[in-house]
């Protein structure tokens, strides 16, 4: 069973056109996240949600919007898309509270923007 | 702020050679580290984690200890093997929020 699953797995995509990557959870966590991996592997928290409600927002592009429809699914979607949003997006789940946040991770999103 | 130093790679090794890859903290806090491996063409794994000072993670022959007086949290295998090829990930939480922030990762290349 898979843990933490995010679609599609790869997205190639012109400038100027809207996308959107799913990410879905089935280990009951209440915090998920997006975070974005560059060519030179360095990642980078986007987003965090508990329990539907946004608790980190980091200094990301207002192009890039999260939505959480329930504690089990977070979305992310891009608009106007732009050749520097290339990368891997990693989407990822941890229980809040917990004193080690230890966060499962999706397989990735690779986004090409040509 | 808090951040992760992690040693640049590539890092290449014969097979059955000794691994050290070091790994820095900022001393912000109480945190929790953690080491994530990503193997090729996916995602992070958690390999092995430590939530206090001087506490031992090991996991698959892998192994850190929590320094506190060096804010170091270093990983080391004794024999590393060919399937160990990945790139890994040195990280840290806040110890009050829930975000992980990452070292740079650091590429481990295992040859015959």
């Amino acid at each position: 069973d898979t843990a933490v699953s995010q679609t599609p797995k790869y997205l190639v995509t012109q400038m100027g056109n809207d996308k959107s990557i799913k990410c879905e959870q089935n280990l009951g966590h209440d915090t998920m996240y997006w975070y974005k991996q560059d060519s030179k592997k360095f990642l980078k928290i986007m987003f965090s949600y508990n329990n539907k409600e946004l608790i980190i927002n980091e200094t990301v592009p207002n192009r890039f919007s999260p939505k959480s429809p329930d504690k089990a699914h977070l979305n992310l979607h891009i608009n106007s898309l732009e050749l520097g949003d290339s990368a891997v997006y990693f989407c990822a789940s941890s229980q809040a509270g917990a004193r080690n946040t230890e966060a499962f991770f999706g397989q990735g999103t690779r986004l090409t923007v040509v | 702020g808090d951040s992760v130093t992690q040693m640049e790679g590539p890092v290449t090794l014969s097979e059955e050679a000794f691994l050290t890859i070091n790994c820095t903290y900022t001393a912000t806090g109480y945190p929790s580290l953690f080491w994530y491996v990503q193997y090729p063409g996916e995602g992070l794994q958690l390999l092995l984690k430590a939530t206090k000072a001087d506490d031992k993670g090991s996991n698959k022959g892998f192994e850190a200890t929590y320094r506190k007086e060096t804010t170091s949290f270093h990983l080391e295998k004794g024999s590393v093997q060919v399937s160990d090829s990945a790139v890994y990930f040195c990280a840290r939480d806040t110890g009050t929020a829930s975000k992980l922030t990452f070292g740079t990762g650091t590429r481990l290349q295992v040859t015959l």
